[in-house]
């Protein structure tokens, strides 16, 4: 079984300032990894998702994460972030292995850019 | 990219009436659609798994007679709520998946009310 923790249920930020919004995991299976975004009342947006090769993803909007395999770490960041970036965010796994491709979600990290 | 489709976006609904919930994928066939609850500032919950032509697989705790799921073609699926309760209002939200176990994509969700 997988689990997902975001170790943030809440990040204040500046406008223009960098963010770092941290994801860890759990699993005793070799997992893919993904960033959703979620405005108010829509649904999920992909941001970025990590299947192989280079540990650097880059997303959509100016964001990027990094999969660390030994920290079991899929941590979220953006340089420079936008007043239009405040939203809710969730890293998911889903086992490799599964071809039913089951999500697991974290519970969320509400991402507040103020000016 | 594809687009997936929740109607109705809004409903309430009387204690003890049905309700039902449509899921379409639009540009693409959909051979597994997912369900998720979703409760305020928290995490999306996965009900069921349905595959085209097939029972949905639901998750531990989710009843199946209350919450009917009928995924009769692949570019559309159906939650029904039976007789619903105050306790059932919340934010419903489908997925849809082509065949590839990392590529799944979110309607805009519905949202329930039952007075």
């Amino acid at each position: 079984a997988q689990s997902v923790t975001q170790l943030d249920s809440q990040v204040p930020v500046f406008e223009e300032a960098p963010v770092e919004l941290r994801c860890n995991y759990s699993s005793s299976v070799s997992v893919y990894l993904f960033w959703y975004v979620q405005y108010p009342n829509q649904g999920l947006q992909l941001l970025l998702k990590y299947l192989s090769g280079s540990t650097l993803v880059k997303g959509i909007n100016g964001f990027e994460a990094e999969f660390n395999k030994s920290q079991t770490s899929f941590h979220l960041r953006k340089p420079s972030v936008h007043i239009s970036d405040t939203a809710e965010y969730f890293c998911a796994v889903s086992d490799r292995n599964n071809q039913g491709g089951k999500l697991i979600f974290g519970q969320g990290t509400e991402l507040s850019v103020k000016p | 990219g594809a687009v997936v489709s929740q109607h109705p976006s809004r409903v309430i609904c009387k204690s003890g009436t049905s309700v039902k919930i449509e899921c379409r994928s639009l540009d693409f066939q959909a051979t597994t659609m997912f369900w998720y609850r979703q409760f305020p500032k928290k995490s999306l919950m996965l009900m069921a798994t349905s595959n085209e032509g097939s029972k949905a697989t639901y998750e531990q705790g989710v009843e199946k007679d209350k919450f009917l799921i009928n995924h009769a073609s692949l570019t559309l699926s159906t939650l029904t709520v039976t007789s619903a309760h105050p306790e059932d209002s919340s934010f419903y939200i489908c997925s849809a998946s082509g065949g590839t176990v990392y590529e799944q994509y979110f309607g805009p969700g519905t949202r329930l009310t039952v007075t």
